[in-house]
């Protein structure tokens, strides 16, 4: 069986500052991780993924995600906040090739930017 | 390329009604997945349509149905409607079954049972 855990349903920064929203999974094969920003009344838009390529991914807008086995972590990342950051996150993992490929989501980090 | 379209955006149904969400999937994509997404959380796996038959379902009952037409365009069926059945019906789709492959979701459908 997936899942994920999002350590902290709300997070505050300011912009310029860095952004660190967390993830663990678990997964009993090695996994798929992504993740994606919901912007109100919106769905969901890719922002990276991890798929057994290089550990440390690079996404869309400056955003960054760092694989750890070890941790079972993909925490996403980015150097400075912009005040367009301002949205939900959701992590989500896939068991590969099992179950149908489908994703089991976490119950999202609503990212608050101020000025 | 067009992307993936939901209608209707909005809906309100009263409790034991029955409603049909449509999804039209991206071009090239034969894979439709099917998710709910209610207040504050993450979205959850209903099911899947691969080439028109369902490959793979989440923890939802059987009054949740769903179709797949040979456009690979889908329907999300909901029969006896409850009050928690209320939430965001998001619909993606991508190019074959496999979890590496990227998954394009379209705007939702609002469901609201009263």
């Amino acid at each position: 069986a997936q899942s994920v855990t999002q350590l902290g349903s709300h997070v505050s920064v300011s912009e310029g500052a860095l952004v660190l929203l967390r993830c663990n999974y678990s997964s009993s094969v090695p996994p798929y991780l992504f993740w994606y920003v919901q912007y109100p009344n919106q769905g969901l838009q890719l922002l990276l993924k991890y798929t057994s390529a290089a550990t440390l991914v690079k996404g869309i807008n400056g955003f960054e995600a760092e694989f750890k086995k070890s941790e079972t972590s993909f925490h996403l990342t980015k150097p400075s906040a912009h005040m367009s950051d301002a949205a939900e996150y959701f992590c989500a993992v896939s068991e590969g090739d099992t179950n149908a490929g489908k994703s089991t989501f976490g119950d999202g980090t609503t990212l608050t930017v101020k000025p | 390329e067009t992307g993936v379209t939901q209608s209707p955006t909005h809906l309100i149904k009263t409790r034991g009604q029955q409603v049909t969400l449509r999804c039209s999937s991206q071009s090239g994509h034969n894979t439709v997945s099917w998710y709910q997404q209610a207040l504050g959380q993450g979205p959850q796996f209903i099911f899947q349509y691969y080439r028109e038959e369902e490959n793979g379902r989440g923890n939802f009952p059987p009054r949740f149905s769903g179709l797949q037409f040979p456009n690979y365009s889908s329907e999300l069926n909901v029969n006896a409607l409850e009050l928690d059945d209320s939430a965001l019906y998001l619909c993606a789709s991508r190019v074959g079954t496999s979890g590496s492959n990227e998954q394009f979701f379209g705007p939702g459908t609002r469901l609201t049972v009263l």
